[in-house]
């Protein structure tokens, strides 16, 4: 299996502050016929299900914000709010779609300082 | 846009049958272009998939739980449905099912979620 680690488990960021959030994967999600890294990011608030955020490492989900972004390739990836808003503030999971079984990290709790 | 409904009982007992079904509504499970998924999180917050159906019937399950796992379809009534035998504690978590769109390397990323059914084992 392919094991997908997060840093930090939490971080508080002031208001209309960048975020940054990491995430590795033991092995690279890197495909080599499309040069795409399948790798997924998901935002979770309390009471919901995760959200799709974004898609093939730095693809955005239609009608989620600018502010998000997604850079990275091979084992290491970021997920960056570059100006965090009060909306925000949930549980950020990454997620590997190389292989199976589709392994997500422990996740990233964000909040306002 | 595809709409997801989990339903079944909230309380099992250990040693017994957890059974939940996934409607879906806004889009038919048989157009293909999505894998149809179970994942689970556990009150500790993690993540994990259970596994996926094609709307042909073919299947994909997280080795971890294969052995006590059956999922199925009925596209008649588009609905996707998870059993889970011989269940303990560990496997209390609120269940979701899920898209999962098809790529070009396989099973992708998951795009529709439903709200989530909490499934507490206990006597």
């Amino acid at each position: 299996d392919i094991v997908m680690t997060q840093s930090p488990d939490s971080l508080a960021v002031s208001l209309g502050e960048r975020a940054t959030i990491n995430c590795k994967s033991s092995r690279s999600v890197l495909y080599s016929s499309n040069k795409k890294n399948s790798l997924a990011w998901y935002q979770q608030k309390p009471g919901q299900p995760p959200k799709l955020l974004i898609y093939w490492a730095s693809t955005r989900e239609s009608g989620v914000p600018d502010r998000f972004s997604g850079s990275g390739s091979g084992t290491d990836f970021t997920l960056t709010i570059s100006s965090l808003q009060a909306e925000d503030v949930a549980v950020y999971y990454c997620q590997q779609y190389y292989s199976s079984p589709f392994t997500f990290g422990p996740g990233t709790e964000v909040d306002i300082k | 846009q595809v709409q997801l409904q989990e339903s079944g009982p909230g309380l099992v007992k250990p040693s017994q049958t957890l059974s939940l079904t996934c409607t879906v509504s806004g889009g038919s499970i048989s157009s293909g272009g999505y894998y149809w998924s179970w994942i689970r999180q556990h009150p500790g917050g993690g993540l994990e998939w259970i596994g996926y159906i094609y709307y042909s019937g073919s299947t994909n399950y997280n080795p971890s739980l294969k052995s006590r796992l059956t999922i199925s379809v009925d596209t008649s009534k588009n609905q996707f449905s998870l059993k889970l035998s011989s269940v303990t504690a560990a496997d209390t978590a609120v269940y979701y099912c899920a898209s999962q769109i098809i790529t070009v390397g396989g099973a992708g990323y998951f795009n529709y979620w439903g709200q989530g059914t909490l499934a507490t084992v206990s006597s």
